[in-house]
């Protein structure tokens, strides 16, 4: 067990819909950071927040947001969803003091299935 | 820019070696990772090398690193049906905040 807890586990929904992934960092953790994984494009970086501020951005389309709270935990949330976003959502966390070298800690992923 | 690439696929017997290899593009990354996803599980970190590393030995794995053929390669010593899983490669781009770009991952099989 990393210690990162993400959820749901599964969401199915339709085209056009918005859902709301919820992570909650390891204790102590600062950082959060989101990875999508799918087949055609693997393991994509999207969005990292430090202590509630948004760090880095990657791949991520402008359909989708995401924010820390004070409590540290975070959501990423997806709208107007396309089938093509059908995904393995990964949530991690670090410790978030160090600018390199922090381990990283994942959860086992939210999929979702848009139909 | 940032890319890294990996071989899909590697069947191999238990008890012998496997060697896994990976090839990233940014000269001037500073840490590269080696990570293992299991089925229905996050990704694990398995062990890191610093750039100005050659080798770095773990229990039974190796990591070799060829900085000029920008060439990282995992190697698994008796290899047991334990270690199959997806095995990702991955790096930090100088000035990454800890940001990893993930190679698409290796699928290691393990037969007897």
């Amino acid at each position: 067990d990393s210690g990162v807890t993400q959820t749901p586990k599964h969401l199915i929904t339709a085209t056009g819909q918005r859902v709301t992934l919820r992570c909650s960092p390891r204790s102590g953790d600062l950082s959060v950071y989101w990875y999508q994984q799918s087949l055609d494009q693997g393991l994509q970086f999207l969005i990292q927040y430090y202590n509630g501020e948004e760090r880095a951005k990657g791949n991520i389309l402008e359909r989708f947001s995401a924010q820390q709270f004070p409590d540290l935990h975070s959501e990423l949330n997806l709208s107007s969803l396309e089938l093509g976003d059908s995904a393995l959502y990964f949530c991690a966390s670090s410790d978030g003091r160090q600018d390199f070298n922090e381990k990283l800690f994942f959860g086992s992923g939210t999929q979702l299935s848009v139909l | 820019g940032e890319d890294v690439e990996q071989s899909l696929f590697l069947s191999v017997r238990e008890g012998d070696s496997s060697v896994i290899n990976c090839t990233y593009t940014d000269s001037s990354s500073t840490y590269l990772y080696w990570y293992k996803q299991e089925p229905g599980a996050g990704l694990q970190l398995l062990t890191y090398i610093f750039s100005n590393m050659d080798m770095k030995q773990d229990q039974r794995l190796t990591v070799l690193l060829n900085k000029k053929d920008k060439h990282l390669s995992l190697r698994i010593a008796d290899t047991q049906t334990g270690d199959s899983a997806i095995y990702f490669c991955a790096e930090t781009p100088p000035g990454g905040y800890n940001k990893l770009i993930f190679g698409a991952g290796t699928r290691l099989a393990v037969h007897p």
